[in-house]
């Protein structure tokens, strides 16, 4: 089974605004990290955040992890229309670099 | 820098008859997995390889699926005979070692149909 799973299922904003995606895991975890997969490709690293950091700044992306709820957010700022595509937390239990991703979050920005 | 190359992109068989996939890895990296995407869902990992050496195969249904990667770069993936429920995206994806993002990059992905 998936150990992460994205909420919500499906976002849709208007250009310039926020988008927050949410990710909960299972069990304890060595990092997380977050994808982006455009329609019909292969998935892109965005950032990873470590068991013991709390909030991670990359450009317009804030990520935040809760492993006390082991819970995680993804903050897109700003959003734009190129922003548009899944977004997959993946989690790291074992420190091998194993990831074991959520069912993603579908982004629809609308210009 | 080259990115993961995959081949082919897509491939249409029916059920019982085998199939394989290709990966190309970027140059220098390692390590190097499948990733099964069934349609609406996130990867599951297949198999992880190091080198040529495999990491973690516990996800693989071994009865069809085989894999290898005999010379620590390219990898090929395997399903005999084929069922309906193997459709999805197969993603082939490389790391290196000891990056501290520990990044994977992922290739375009095989999109199968089993029919």
């Amino acid at each position: 089974s998936q150990q992460g799973e994205e909420d919500p299922q499906a976002l849709s904003i208007q250009e310039g605004e926020n988008a927050t995606m949410n990710c909960s895991y299972k069990t304890s975890i060595n990092n997380l990290q977050w994808y982006r997969q455009n329609s019909g490709r292969g998935l892109v690293h965005l950032i990873l955040i470590r068991s013991n950091e709390r909030e991670k700044h990359s450009g317009r992306l804030r990520v935040t992890l809760d492993t006390s709820k082991k819970s995680s957010s993804l903050l897109i700022t700003a959003s734009r229309a190129a922003d548009t595509a899944s977004y997959f937390c993946a989690t790291d239990r074992t420190g091998a670099n194993n990831l074991f991703f959520g069912t993603g979050t579908r982004l629809t920005v609308i210009p | 820098e080259a990115g993961v190359a995959q081949s082919p992109r897509y491939k249409i068989i029916e059920k019982r008859q085998s199939v394989a996939f290709w990966c190309n890895p970027i140059s220098g990296h390692a390590t190097l997995y499948w990733y099964q995407q069934i349609l609406g869902q996130g990867p599951k990992l297949l198999i992880q390889f190091q080198n040529n050496g495999v990491v973690d195969d516990s996800q693989l249904p071994k009865d069809r699926f085989s894999a290898e990667r005999l010379k620590g770069v390219d990898s090929t993936l395997k399903i005999q005979p084929a069922k309906l429920e193997d459709s999805a995206v197969y993603l082939c994806a490389s790391s290196l070692p000891l990056d501290p993002q520990e990044t994977q990059y992922f290739g375009p992905g095989t999109r199968l149909l089993v029919l």
